[in-house]
């Protein structure tokens, strides 16, 4: 059984950092994309990045391009989110999700149980 | 590519039929393969999304046969029939022909 579980939030002044992390089991890790998708209070849901099985290719929103950057270590099936220069309208539940087809371009199939990140003085 | 959706919320009876809409402004149907990379998501107050469809009309192992996905190109829908308690949710649309990938803004059902 495919499990993913994020860690990493938290409280963070605007301009300030912080580092997700998302332990991933139960599938065949360095085969498969893995997103970050966020969903900010009461909104709905926005895809942030994703990072393809190898770790050579990224894709980021126009939003958090250039201030976040996505990584993975697949020694340790864990994949990562740097966020940097943090502002309010980052705040959000941020989803680790796994692709479903290798290969890329690809539905998401798992996805974690999420982690609060809130940008506030 | 721009995901709608609609209605933005739906109130159906149980044991009737739901239909939700969601339309890309884009064609999302790739000519290699004749796939259309869409998928649609149930979410529930306080849970991670759920995959229920992909490739507009392939339903995920699990999900009961009362969901059904159709479409192609710009233009999908999402059916539930025979409306159960457990289906109120809200459910999204997605796309992920091309990043950035994108979502609807999300249709919420409920039971009338």
């Amino acid at each position: 059984e495919v499990h993913l579980v994020e860690s990493g939030g938290g409280l963070v002044q605007p301009g300030g950092s912080l580092r997700l992390s998302c332990a991933a089991s139960g599938f065949t890790f360095g085969s498969f994309g893995m997103n970050w998708v966020r969903q900010a209070p009461g909104k709905g849901l926005e895809w942030v990045s994703v990072v393809s099985g190898s770790g050579v290719t990224t894709f980021y929103a126009d939003s958090v391009k250039s201030r976040f950057t996505i990584s993975r270590d697949n020694s340790k099936n864990t994949v990562y989110l740097q966020m940097n220069s943090l502002r309010a309208e980052d705040t959000a539940v941020y989803y680790c999700a796994k692709d479903q087809a290798r290969g890329g371009n690809s539905n998401f199939d798992s996805w974690g149980q999420g982690t609060l990140v809130t940008v506030s003085s | 590519i721009v995901m709608t959706q609609s209605p933005d919320s739906l109130a159906v009876s149980l044991g009737e039929r739901a239909t939700i809409n969601c339309k890309s402004s884009l064609n999302v149907l790739h000519s290699s393969n004749n796939k259309n990379y869409l998928a649609w998501y149930q979410q529930k107050p306080g849970q991670p999304p759920k995959l229920l469809i992909y490739w507009a009309s392939t339903r995920e192992s699990g999900v009961p046969d009362r969901f059904s996905g159709s479409g192609s190109g710009t233009d999908f829908t999402l059916t539930i029939n025979s409306l159960q308690a457990e289906d109120v949710a809200v459910y999204y649309c997605h796309q992920y022909y091309d990043t950035p990938y994108t979502f609807g803004p999300g249709t919420k059902l409920e039971i009338k």
